[in-house]
Order: structure tokens, then C-alpha cells, then sequence
């Protein structure tokens, strides 16, 4: 079964810091770009960060650029997300999610992805004091 | 960045309506669009891709269609199982970004 599994949220001080996981398994997780999205309370959904399968390419959203970092150890089947210097508005619920297909879809001199098929079951960071 | 522009944000239906919902970007993303669907609790499924693709298990009564800015979901007959959170997302260029969603609820 195509799975992925987040953990390592859990309650924080602002300025704090906490590093995700997202373990992978039923696919070949070396050949598959990865993201996270974050969801606030009773708010919509917000892409945060995407790495490349070989982490060559790596991107964020400008609300975390600098504070988070994207990494993935394709050994080990999993992604992580480093978040430091934690906000209020960090506070939601954080999702790992698979982009599809693999490879891209080459068009016009670039490559692009037709959307996030599997996604885990997310993982709630609150920040607060 | 791209905007996406979701609308309605709420609607009321029931059961055998035919629901619409409207996803418009701030400049053109060709087809590179998804659709998802959110139930409370829950991770969101993705419905259609590439503007108007099923994706595999998807029930024949979602289509999409739509190009450049301006896209639409469509459900045909409204099931109980469809009362849920709809978001589009374009996948033309980093940012990527999500619509506000809309929510359908029970009428």
C-alpha cells in the first residue's frame, strides 16, 4: 500500500523550533518529488515548501523562506522539514504529499507535475507560549 | 505569484443538484490545474488534474474543464459522499498556490 506518514509535530514556544518527518512506503521514493502543505485552523490549504527526487530543486513558499528548510534522505524512504524561529501563524496542521507523475511532464523547455496524489494523514504544530 | 480565485466560497445544494465551482488565475497556468476535495479531518483527495483529467476512482459525475485563467469543477448530481471542501491548485510555476476552497454543505 501506497503510504506516507507524518510525525514530529507536537506544541512549541514562539522562536522555538521543531523538525518533521514523512516516512514513505509502497513506492519508489527516490523517483518522486515531495512537498509540504499546512493547513491553519478552520483555514484553506497553503503549499509551503517542494524538493526535487534527487533534491536538486528546492522551493518555498515566501511566508517560510528562510525559517524552514526542505531535506529528504531517499535511504531512509523519508522527507523532513526543519522549521525554526516559529510563529503563531505557523500554527496548523502539516501534510506531506507526493507529486505526480514521475518523471514530470516535459513541455516547452520545462517540466511540471500534474498534482499531489498521495498525501499522509498530516501531523498538528501549535505554536504558543 | 499566481493568484487563484475560488468562488462561491459556500454553497447550499442538495442531493441531484448540479453544482459549479468557479477557480480563476491572476495570469495564465495553461492546464497545469488541480482539483481536490477535503472532508473534516481529513487529507485532501485529488480529484482532477491537468484542468480536466480524472484522476483513477474519481466518480464519473466530477468534470472539469477550462484553460489559461478561468476553470470550473462540475458535479453532476450531487451524492451525500460529495459534501466536502473543493480547492484548486496551480501547478504552473513556483509558488504554488491554492484557491480558497469552497465548501458545499447539505441544503
Amino acid at each position: 500500500e501506497v503510504q506516507l506518514v507524518e510525525s514530529g509535530g507536537g506544541l512549541v514556544k514562539p522562536g522555538g523550533s521543531l523538525r518533521l518527518s514523512c516516512a514513505a512506503s509502497g513506492f519508489t521514493f527516490s523517483s518522486y518529488s515531495m512537498n509540504w502543505v499546512r493547513q491553519a485552523p478552520g483555514k484553506g490549504l497553503e503549499w509551503v515548501s517542494s524538493i526535487s527526487s534527487s533534491s536538486s530543486y528546492i522551493y518555498y513558499a515566501d511566508s517560510v523562506k528562510g525559517r524552514f528548510t526542505i531535506s529528504r534522505d531517499n535511504a531512509k524512504n523519508s522527507l523532513y522539514l526543519q522549521m525554526n524561529s516559529l510563529r503563531a501563524e505557523d500554527t496548523a496542521v502539516y501534510y506531506c504529499a507526493r507529486d505526480w507523475p514521475s518523471p514530470p511532464i516535459a513541455a516547452a523547455g520545462d517540466y511540471y507535475y500534474y498534482g499531489m496524489d498521495v498525501w499522509g494523514q498530516g501531523t498538528t504544530v501549535t505554536v504558543s507560549s | 505569484d499566481i493568484q487563484l480565485t475560488q468562488s462561491p466560497s459556500f454553497l447550499s445544494a442538495s442531493v441531484g443538484d448540479r453544482v459549479t465551482i468557479t477557480c480563476r488565475a491572476s495570469q495564465g497556468i495553461s492546464s497545469y490545474l488541480a482539483w481536490y476535495q477535503q472532508k473534516p479531518g481529513k487529507a485532501p483527495k485529488l480529484l482532477i488534474y491537468a484542468a480536466s483529467t480524472l484522476q483513477s476512482g474519481v466518480p464519473s459525475r466530477f468534470s472539469g474543464s477550462g484553460s489559461g485563467t478561468e476553470f470550473t469543477l462540475t458535479i453532476s448530481s450531487l451524492q451525500p459522499e460529495d459534501f466536502a471542501t473543493y480547492y484548486c491548485q496551480q501547478l504552473n510555476s513556483y509558488p504554488r498556490t491554492f484557491g480558497g476552497g469552497t465548501k458545499v454543505e447539505i441544503k
